[in-house]
């Protein structure tokens, strides 16, 4: 059962443009982080959210964290071919230990 | 520099071939974890070990076993491997931390099993 849906599966835009990934479940976590995985290598961290409703910026990365503690989006402001890559979102049930990780959302930004 | 190494990076095997993905960490971290990548289903998680001697299932434990003996090294072995574990393998090691802790993953193992 996968917990967490991320959408939208791809996308696909262009330098400079703006986006949005989200990150959804009808489960509450005690907190949630998104990683970005590059071809080739394994995942790595960005950022971690704790608090509901909290909002945690990372250079042109902003990470929200949604009220209730069941959803999260990603917004990335004018995109940057550096920024290609697969964005996983995980969040940590407070039932129990191991991450529960979203399928991903495959970013490509052409110049 | 802090890292979470594994070999081999690229294997193909046969089925039935017993096989061990070695994964080592520097970081002296307790707690280490598997997991498989496959298209279509996302990460998910093999087994983890919160520290040397203790190791317990994840999400898709058949066909794996792993052994935890000193805290650096955590080995996934697969007696015997069949094509249905095909996948990209990633070793994790963990940092405690406030809430969720952060995951250190390796560079990954691409598993063929013909």
């Amino acid at each position: 059962t996968q917990l967490l849906e991320q959408s939208p599966q791809f996308l696909s835009i262009q330098e400079g443009e703006n986006l949005t990934v989200y990150c959804n479940s009808s489960s509450v976590f005690s907190s949630l982080q998104w990683y970005r995985q590059e071809p080739g290598e394994g995942p790595v961290l960005l950022v971690t959210v704790v608090t509901g409703g909290e909002v945690k910026k990372l250079k042109r990365l902003t990470f929200q964290f949604g009220d209730a503690r069941k959803d999260s989006s990603l917004h990335i402001t004018a995109a940057q071919p550096g920024d290609t890559g697969l964005y996983l979102c995980a969040g940590l049930l407070y039932s129990g230990y191991a991450l529960n990780f979203g399928k991903g959302t495959s970013l490509l930004v052409t110049p | 520099e802090a890292q979470v190494t594994q070999n081999p990076r690229y294997l193909i095997t046969v089925t039935g071939k017993k096989l061990t993905v070695t994964c080592s960490q520097n970081m002296n971290h307790e707690y280490m974890s598997w997991y498989r990548q496959d298209p279509g289903l996302g990460l998910r998680q093999i087994y983890y070990s919160m520290n040397v001697e203790v190791t317990d299932k994840g999400d898709v434990p058949e066909g794996y076993k792993v052994s935890r003996k000193e805290k650096r090294n955590f080995p996934l072995i697969l007696e015997s491997p069949s094509p249905n574990q095909t996948s990209l393998y990633f070793c994790a090691s963990e940092r405690p931390g406030q809430g969720i802790n952060e995951q250190f993953f390796g560079p990954g193992t691409r598993l063929t099993v013909l």
